[in-house]
């Protein structure tokens, strides 16, 4: 069964400061893909990114970043120089690729403040 | 405007009462989805559906029934609401294996 763990439920920090969320997911399945949203305040849901199984590539957005190590199970998220606009809940998500069914499973969030 | 839209966005029912949230998106993305959001467990798939008149259940589907005679649109209907299914929900659609793009929730209020 698929599964998402995202240890911590808050993190604070100071503004500027770099912060990392972690994330790690079990699959049975080969084939996967691994999701980022964050969830502001106002309370939708933004998607971040979205990794394939077989990138395992590292990539930066910006002042964003996403570190994917398939020996670890893992798909941390990294801010740098983090902002007060940057205060939100994360949620990491996983999904199976089965013929074109994508159903996520996702993460219980970390709550992210970032105090002035 | 194109998007992804939830009615209500705000709802109080009696226990007991039947209430349907209704999802309209205008990408006509074969996929659509329904989650609820609870603390202390992120979000959880309700049903989900491939294509018009194909529907699926997910992970808490109890209590839920859900229709899709037509593309852009997927309601969720609570037949007998009860205080658990007090919830934030989210519907959300994506054109395949894709990301999914949600809408702006609807909060559920069971009295």
């Amino acid at each position: 069964a698929q599964k998402v763990t995202q240890a911590q439920t808050e993190i604070s920090v100071v503004e500027k400061e770099d912060v990392t969320l972690d994330c790690v997911y079990e699959t049975r399945d080969t084939t996967y893909y691994l999701f980022w949203y964050k969830q502001p305040p106002s309370g939708e849901l933004v998607f971040l990114i979205r990794r394939n199984s077989f990138d395992e590539q590292n990539e930066i957005s910006g002042r964003y970043s996403w570190n994917f190590q398939k020996s670890t199970s893992s798909f941390n998220f990294t801010i740098t120089a983090s902002q007060v606009v940057d205060s939100a809940v994360y949620f990491c998500a996983l999904s199976e690729a089965r013929q074109g069914a994508q159903k996520l499973v996702f993460g219980q969030g970390t709550r992210l403040t970032i105090n002035p | 405007d194109a998007g992804i839209t939830q009615s209500p966005r705000y709802k109080i029912t009696e226990t007991g009462r039947q209430v349907t949230l209704m999802c309209h998106q205008t990408w006509s993305h074969s996929y659509m989805f329904w989650y609820r959001q609870d603390l202390g467990h992120g979000l959880r798939l309700i049903y989900y559906s491939a294509a018009a008149d194909i529907t699926d259940k997910g992970e808490v589907p109890d209590g839920y029934v859900v229709s899709r005679s037509k593309t852009e649109n997927f309601p969720l209907t609570l037949e007998s609401a009860t205080r658990s299914q007090t919830s934030v929900y989210f519907c959300a659609s994506s054109p395949g294996v894709h990301e999914q793009y949600f809408g702006p929730g609807t909060r559920l209020t069971v009295t």
